[in-house]
């Protein structure tokens, strides 16, 4: 199994632009998350899905868009790109509720709004 | 103030020393969980508990539902330890974390 993985690794964005992150799972797991992370910030969710068809807003859901057509995979939208956006984004699935079941986490893309 | 609270921020010890790293929290949760940030960015899930103590190899997280603190601890640290640890509130699918502390272990 490739476990989560995230493309791109690394994104230079011109504020206004827009552009997906995409994220995929080969686990078959119901449960997938994105995640942003600040310096001294921590990581803050920003949606997340229980299953194809269903998402749900996180503590940081501004700017952002999600779906969830497959169980596979759970892109990440962003609209109109803003400096504020600069960040270390992080997609993680688990097998069922984030609260019952381990999260597998990708290996993050890089994100730069100039 | 956040709703978790990891302590200390940046902790430096000799290779073999027992470490403890605290968090404590004020949501209710459904299950606690305990990452690894690696010095390269790569997150891994070391536990996930909502009772107890849970134990894997050198590494112990316990968890005090009703004074709502959890701790990891350490034993034996080697400088392969050194990392960032976060640990994460769970509550019905909204994750809230804590700032992480950044573990150096010096050989």
């Amino acid at each position: 199994n490739a476990g989560v993985t995230q493309t791109p690794k690394f994104q230079v964005l011109k504020t206004g632009q827009s552009m997906t992150l995409q994220c995929a799972q080969d686990m078959n797991h119901e449960y997938m998350s994105w995640y942003r992370q600040d310096p001294g910030m921590g990581l803050r969710l920003i949606h997340y899905s229980v299953g194809a068809g269903i998402t749900d807003q996180g503590e940081v859901p501004n700017g952002y868009n999600v779906s969830r057509s497959t169980t596979e995979d759970f892109p990440l939208r962003l609209l109109s790109a803003a400096p504020s956006q600069t960040s270390v984004y992080f997609c993680a699935s688990s097998s069922g509720l984030a609260g019952v079941e381990t999260q597998y986490f990708g290996p993050g893309t890089r994100l730069l709004v100039l | 103030k956040n709703e978790v609270e990891q302590s200390p921020q940046n902790l430096t010890a000799q290779e073999g020393e027992f470490i403890t790293i605290n968090c404590s929290y004020s949501v209710g949760i459904s299950a606690l969980h305990w990452l690894q940030q690696h010095p390269g960015g790569g997150i891994v899930s070391l536990f996930m508990l909502s009772s107890g103590k849970k134990k894997h190899g050198r590494l112990i997280a316990t968890i005090n539902i009703q004074e709502k603190h959890s701790s990891l601890h350490i034993t034996a640290s080697h400088p392969r330890d050194s990392a960032v640890y976060i640990c994460a509130a769970d509550s019905n699918n909204d994750m809230r974390f804590g700032a992480g502390t950044r573990l150096t272990v010096k050989p």
